[in-house]
């Protein structure tokens, strides 16, 4: 079946750039998304790619997907403690099901 | 333009006892999904509608919940009799594009 894998923590400086990893499973999945959720909210829609592209930038998030492999990555350019938060890694299967990650707690140390 | 609207945003209930929750979609998006996620998990679908059709409803446990979007707009997902186990965050989002969904807030169950 599918699944969405995800390191569990991931601890950074202040300042740093941060990047978050994800592998998929499905390979006709057609969007990836990363969402953010802070403590006791919904999650938040940062971003998303569609399956036919390799790279999507917007302001401080940079997305790499490399399909062949079925890996996704969020780069945090300039990581401030705002940034703190659990990121889920997401893949939209072929029948329109979107399967969520575990989630990566984001730690920004001062 | 207002976001997806839960309530309530907290419910403590004794194990059999029945709980609902409701949610309002952003207006104009035609599906609406409610999800489950427990403590340290993303977030797995209950089921989705389009307008007031489930589309999928394949991994809502039916023996003790049921959900209903009567008007294709707010819904209601109900548990009865909820179970210790079903203490959880429930999730309501909802699309009018194929590739974005919007979450609400949750409403975050505790089953004693």
């Amino acid at each position: 079946g599918e699944d969405v894998e995800q390191s569990l923590f991931l601890s950074v400086r202040e300042g740093d750039s941060s990047v978050i990893n994800c592998t998929y499973t499905d390979s006709s999945s057609t969007y990836l998304y990363w969402y953010k959720q802070e403590p006791g909210a919904g999650l938040q829609l940062l971003t998303y790619i569609f399956s036919n592209m390799d790279m999507k930038q917007d302001q401080r998030l940079t997305v790499l997907l490399n399909k062949k492999d079925k890996h996704l990555s969020l780069r945090i350019a300039d990581t401030q403690t705002g940034d703190s938060a659990i990121y889920f890694c997401a893949e939209k299967t072929s029948y329109d099901k979107v399967i969520f990650g575990p989630g990566t707690s984001l730690s920004v140390i001062p | 333009e207002a976001g997806v609207v839960q309530s309530p945003r907290y419910k403590i209930i004794e194990k059999k006892q029945p709980v609902a929750f409701w949610c309002n979609p952003i207006s104009g998006h035609n599906t609406l999904y409610w999800y489950r996620q427990n403590l340290g998990q993303g977030p797995e679908l209950l089921i989705r509608y389009e307008n007031e059709e489930a589309v999928d409803d394949s991994q809502l446990p039916k023996d003790r919940f049921s959900a209903e979007r009567l008007k294709g707009v707010d819904s209601t997902l109900k548990i009865q009799p909820a179970e210790l186990g079903d203490s959880a965050v429930y999730l309501c989002a909802s699309s009018s594009r194929q590739e974005t969904q919007y979450f609400g807030p949750g409403t975050r169950l505790l089953v004693l």
